[in-house]
């Protein structure tokens, strides 16, 4: 079945610079790949997703980049702000895999003053 | 508002006492979910359902019981709950497939001694 690694556990950066997590997922047949981010106590949000037809998805200072040959994808936040910090965490699903998502572990990301 | 709802947020109980979950959405979503999240060990899936009267086991169902008697709502059911059933338990609907945004409950923190 799927798996799904995510690195690093856990990222510290300085308020304004880029933090970049990434997933790499098993199953070469999975197609679709969100990321989800649970502030402390709250529950998870979906950011953004891609699909495996496209290669990189942008949504003002998020970006997803997915790299089917190597079978990974990642999550790129630029200048970052106090309210990122959050755990993230990547997921991976295949189109006839009956509704299962398989998460990553997480990463917690400081953002640093 | 849209929303997916979670009874009771927190729950302390003892070894072997039945307890049940409660879980519903008034998005008129087909899929519903269980999910426990553990430190390190990211999101897991319990059970899942795809409409009323179809559920399906996740990666960790042993202990666990769901119904789908309607569409609304998805209870998870502990029959003899043991300490390391001890986690934080998330409800999750989506609208129909698996590539469709997933809307999480606000939690349920259990600790069984």
């Amino acid at each position: 079945g799927e798996n799904v690694e995510q690195h690093p556990s856990t990222l510290s950066v300085q308020e304004g610079d880029s933090a970049v997590i990434k997933c790499t997922y098993s199953d070469s047949a999975s197609n679709y790949f969100p990321w989800y981010k649970q502030e402390l106590g709250k529950r998870p949000q979906l950011i953004i997703d891609i699909r495996s037809n496209v290669g990189e998805k942008k949504d003002q200072r998020i970006a997803v980049t997915l790299n089917k040959t190597a079978k990974h994808f990642s999550l790129h936040i630029t200048e970052t702000q106090p309210e990122d910090s959050a755990v993230y965490f990547c997921a991976a699903s295949r189109w006839d895999s009956n509704y299962q998502l398989i998460w990553g572990a997480g990463t917690k990301l400081i953002i640093k003053p | 508002e849209a929303q997916v709802t979670q009874n009771p947020r927190y729950l302390i109980t003892v070894t072997g006492k039945k307890l049940t979950v409660t879980c519903s959405q008034n998005m008129n979503h087909e899929y519903m979910s269980w999910y426990r999240q553990d430190p390190g060990l990211g999101l897991r899936q319990i059970y899942y359902s795809m409409n009323v009267e179809v559920t399906d086991k996740g990666d960790v169902p042993e202990g666990y019981k769901v119904s789908r008697k309607e569409k609304r709502n998805f209870p998870l059911i502990l029959e003899s709950p043991s300490p390391n059933q001890t986690s934080l338990y998330f409800c999750a609907s989506s609208s129909g497939q698996i590539a469709y945004e997933q809307y999480f409950g606000p939690g349920t923190r259990l600790t069984v001694t």
